[in-house]
């Protein structure tokens, strides 16, 4: 595609359940990023793969927080048993690669945990 | 670890006026720094990036320089347009010459007014 996509934009989730956000990188894209941007905490680093390596994740603040990248391609951001402090826009970037100086984001998933 | 702090906002400017957008950092090593814009409704989006000391960024019209002397990477424009109303984030990475593991200041809204 021309951009980052993700989905779904907007999620409302009721404490303690599961949710999954997807985020489809710009094609050809080796490098994705996982960054939250809440209220309190401004824009912060979750995870980040680049290729076949094992990713970074030093970035996730919890074990209740995952992500995989299938195929080099499409990325999934799971958190499991949402928390109310979970409530942020999650946002996907992509770059051609690793040493690229510039990432392209996505327009996020606003996610909202009642 | 990395951080950086950019100036509270909200800045209103009258269209015309001069911006400045003052941002400071703290980092290990020689890491890249960049502004990003996020206009209303849509993603962040680069505006410009230097990757080493006394490098300066510049697009649209906005420039900043990279200054390890005073760890500062201010934003400015000499005459900013209503069109320029948006949130800017100065950002830094944690390795020079790259766009990975952005590190991002909490935004500075601006408003430029007729």
């Amino acid at each position: 595609g021309a951009g980052v996509s993700q989905s779904p934009s907007n999620k409302v989730t009721e404490k303690g359940k599961d949710v999954e956000l997807r985020c489809d990188p710009i094609s050809g894209h080796t490098a994705l990023y996982w960054y939250r941007q809440s209220l309190g905490q401004g824009l912060e680093f979750l995870i980040y793969f680049q290729g076949n390596s094992a990713p970074d994740k030093s970035g996730l603040p919890s074990d209740r927080f995952s992500a995989e990248r299938t195929g080099g391609s499409v990325s999934t951001l799971t958190i499991q048993r949402t928390q109310q402090e979970d409530s942020a826009v999650y946002l996907c970037a992509s770059s051609l690669f690793e040493a690229d100086t510039e990432a392209f984001f996505g327009q996020g998933t606003r996610l909202t945990v009642v | 670890g990395d951080s950086v702090t950019q100036m509270e906002g909200p800045v209103t400017l009258s269209e015309e006026a001069f911006l400045t957008i003052n941002c400071t950092y703290t980092a290990t090593g020689y890491p890249s720094l960049f502004w990003y814009v996020q206009y209303p409704g849509e993603g962040l989006q680069l505006l410009l990036k230097a990757t080493k000391a006394d490098d300066k960024g510049s697009n649209k019209g906005f420039e900043a320089t990279y200054r390890k002397e005073t760890t500062s990477f201010h934003l400015e424009k000499g005459s900013v347009q209503v069109s320029d109303s948006a949130v800017y984030f100065c950002a830094l990475s944690d390795r020079a010459g790259t766009a990975s593991k952005l590190t991002f200041g909490t935004g500075t809204r601006l408003q430029v007014t007729l």
